[in-house]
Parts: structure tokens; C-alpha cells; sequence
């Protein structure tokens, strides 16, 4: 049972490149959601899906997209990579009969230089 | 202000220690209450879920939730060094999207 699966684990990016963080799962999960953590600032939101289709923005959206075409698949794209965009990046699934409980990946580590 | 506010430790114990952990919030309206565990370089996994106020209790660890007080604490008994990790807490209000949590409280239980 693989549940949340994120990739890359790593990345290092030059400022101004663009790439994709891929998010997935097999859990038939509704809800997803992409996070970022930070030194001393927690988890927070950047955006989240309550489905195939629906996205909206959480906390922190910008420089981000995500778009969601499948219920399994949930991608985060960074349109023009800056130094402040280096962080741990989490991608993370909920059932709909249990919202708040939130299934996570391993995360992303990404360096923007 | 920050939504939610937890001491970054880093808290140090002895195997065996009562451990006591917290965060204080600001919105009245938070109703849902979660504890997750954070390993080094993994993803956070859920430990205590609880809703309004009361406690709940899962083994070694208790929940508890003081709505009145703005406050929430996890309690681990005889702690292990198998608990040293992150924990966070978060909140939310009445929907999934907008969980908001805490910096995390570094945990080091030594043998």
C-alpha cells in the first residue's frame, strides 16, 4: 500500500527555471492538499483540491499552480523559481467521510539557487 | 500573530519521562485538534485527532483540549527513545482545507 507518493526527493533549481512536483496517491482520496514547511514557520497551505477539478488557494499561493485532472494525481508547478520558494515541500490526501485526517507524503526537499 | 504558537524546544528527557507538550491558539472558532509525529527528512503522520474540547487517550499518549483556555496539550507516558521526533499540532475550523499548525516541538528522549 504505497499511499501518498511524492517526486522528486530532491531537487536543486536555478532561480527563473520552472519544474513540476508530482504528487500521487491510491487511497481514492477527495481531498488534497500541497504544504511547505519552513524553519520555525510549520506547515503551510499553498493550495488544495477537494477534487478531480477543483483546486483553490490556501496560504501561501503564490508562484505556485497546481492543477488536478485525475483523483489520484495532484501536480505543483513552480513557474520561475526564487531562492524564497527553497523549502520542504509536502503533499498530502483526505477521504471525505474523514476531512481532517490528512495522509502525507515524504516530502520534497527543493534548493533554489 | 500566528494562528497557533508552539515552543520549538528542543525538550530533552530521560527514557521513562511524563512529556508534556502544547500550543496555544487564537480563533475560538478552531473545533478540530490534531497531534502528528514529524521523523527527521519524513512526512508528519497523524497521532491524536480530537474534536472541541475533553481529552482522548491512545495508548501512552493523551490529548487534551481546553477551548475555554485556548490551549491543547499531548501527554506521552513513559516516553521511549523511539518518541524523539517533531510534533506538531494543528487546527481547524469546520472544513479540511484550512488546517493551520504549529512550528512543531522538537522531542529528544534519551536512553
Amino acid at each position: 500500500n504505497a499511499g501518498v507518493t511524492q517526486t522528486p526527493k530532491f531537487q536543486v533549481l536555478k532561480t527563473g527555471q520552472s519544474m513540476t512536483l508530482q504528487c500521487a496517491q491510491d487511497m481514492n482520496h477527495e481531498y488534497m492538499s500541497w504544504y511547505r514547511q519552513d524553519p520555525g514557520m510549520g506547515l503551510r497551505l499553498i493550495h488544495y483540491s477537494v477534487g478531480a477539478g477543483i483546486t483553490d488557494q490556501g496560504e501561501v499561493p503564490n508562484g505556485y499552480n497546481v492543477s488536478r485532472s485525475t483523483t489520484e494525481d495532484f501536480p505543483l508547478r513552480l513557474l520561475s523559481a526564487a531562492p524564497s520558494q527553497t523549502s520542504v515541500y509536502f503533499c498530502a490526501s483526505s477521504s471525505g467521510q474523514s476531512k481532517n485526517i490528512q495522509y502525507f507524503g515524504a516530502g520534497t526537499r527543493l534548493s533554489v539557487l | 500573530q500566528k494562528e497557533v504558537e508552539q515552543d520549538p524546544g528542543p525538550l530533552s528527557v530521560p527514557e521513562g519521562a511524563i512529556v508534556s507538550l502544547n500550543c496555544t491558539y487564537s480563533n475560538s472558532a478552531f473545533q478540530y485538534f490534531m497531534w502528528y509525529r514529524q521523523y527527521s527528512r519524513k512526512g508528519p503522520e497523524l497521532l491524536m485527532y480530537t474534536y472541541s474540547s475533553g481529552n482522548k487517550e491512545d495508548g501512552r499518549f493523551t490529548a487534551q483540549v481546553d477551548k475555554s483556555s485556548k490551549y491543547i496539550s499531548l501527554f506521552i507516558r513513559d516516553s521511549q527513545p523511539s518518541d524523539s521526533a517533531t510534533y506538531l499540532c494543528a487546527m481547524s475550523v469546520n472544513n479540511f482545507n484550512k488546517f493551520y499548525f504549529g512550528s512543531g516541538t522538537k522531542l529528544n528522549v534519551k536512553p
